[in-house]
């Protein structure tokens, strides 16, 4: 079936430092792909999302490219803050249903 | 206030309670869901609703039922709780199928 692989964590940086969560998919078809980003305490908030191969989704600073060669969805991130500690989560969406399909999610702590 | 409403926030029961978990949506979004999250499985889908009146279920439905009598309310009821349902329960809503889902900000739910 349809699943999502995301490295484990906690992954641990300092401020400034460079970001890499892997992401990989096995999917039948053409998946949509997102991250999420779960703050403490807090529900999922949509960080990016990818809709097609070669497709690169970003915000705040966060990219991630739709890799169908590789069936990868890498999130990267150049410089990271204290504020970006949360857990990240990828996902994917198939075309023939509305059902997201989560990775178990990668812990992020940014040490000052 | 605008956006989707989870109560209570947190709970905690008995074995053998039935308990309801209220989620509510403001943006007349068409379909909704249940997640449920626990350490090293990312979230699952307890249940789905694509309108008022039509529910389906997803990867974990057992030992939870669902109704959909109005557009902007999907509740979700444990009929008789058990220890493994002690999880943090998040609802999301979506406007359209194959589209990103806004999430609620989740019910924590211990069973004694």
């Amino acid at each position: 079936g349809d699943s999502v692989t995301q490295m484990e964590g906690p992954v641990t940086l300092s401020e400034e430092a460079f970001l890499t969560i892997n992401c990989t998919y096995t999917a039948t078809g053409y998946p949509s792909l997102f991250w999420y980003v779960q703050y403490p305490g807090e529900g999922l908030q949509l960080l990016l999302k990818a809709t097609k191969a070669d497709d690169k989704g970003s915000n705040k600073g966060f990219e991630a490219t739709y890799r169908k060669e590789t069936t990868s969805f890498h999130l990267e991130k150049g410089s990271v803050q204290v504020s970006d500690s949360a857990v990240y989560f990828c996902a994917l969406l198939m075309d023939s249903s509305y059902k997201l399909i989560f990775g178990s999610g990668t812990r992020l702590l940014v040490r000052p | 206030d605008a956006g989707i409403t989870q109560s209570p926030r947190y709970k905690i029961t008995e074995t053998g309670r039935q308990v309801t978990l209220m989620c509510h949506q403001t943006w007349s979004h068409s379909y909704m869901f249940w997640y449920r999250q626990d350490l090293g499985h990312g979230l699952r889908l307890i249940y789905y609703s694509a309108a008022a009146d039509i529910t389906d279920k997803g990867e974990v439905p057992d030992g939870y039922v669902v109704s959909r009598s109005k557009t902007e309310n999907f509740p979700l009821t444990l009929e008789s709780a058990t220890r493994s349902q002690t999880s943090v329960y998040f609802c999301a809503s979506s406007g359209t199928p194959y589209n990103e889902q806004f999430f609620g900000p989740g019910t924590r739910l211990t069973v004694l």
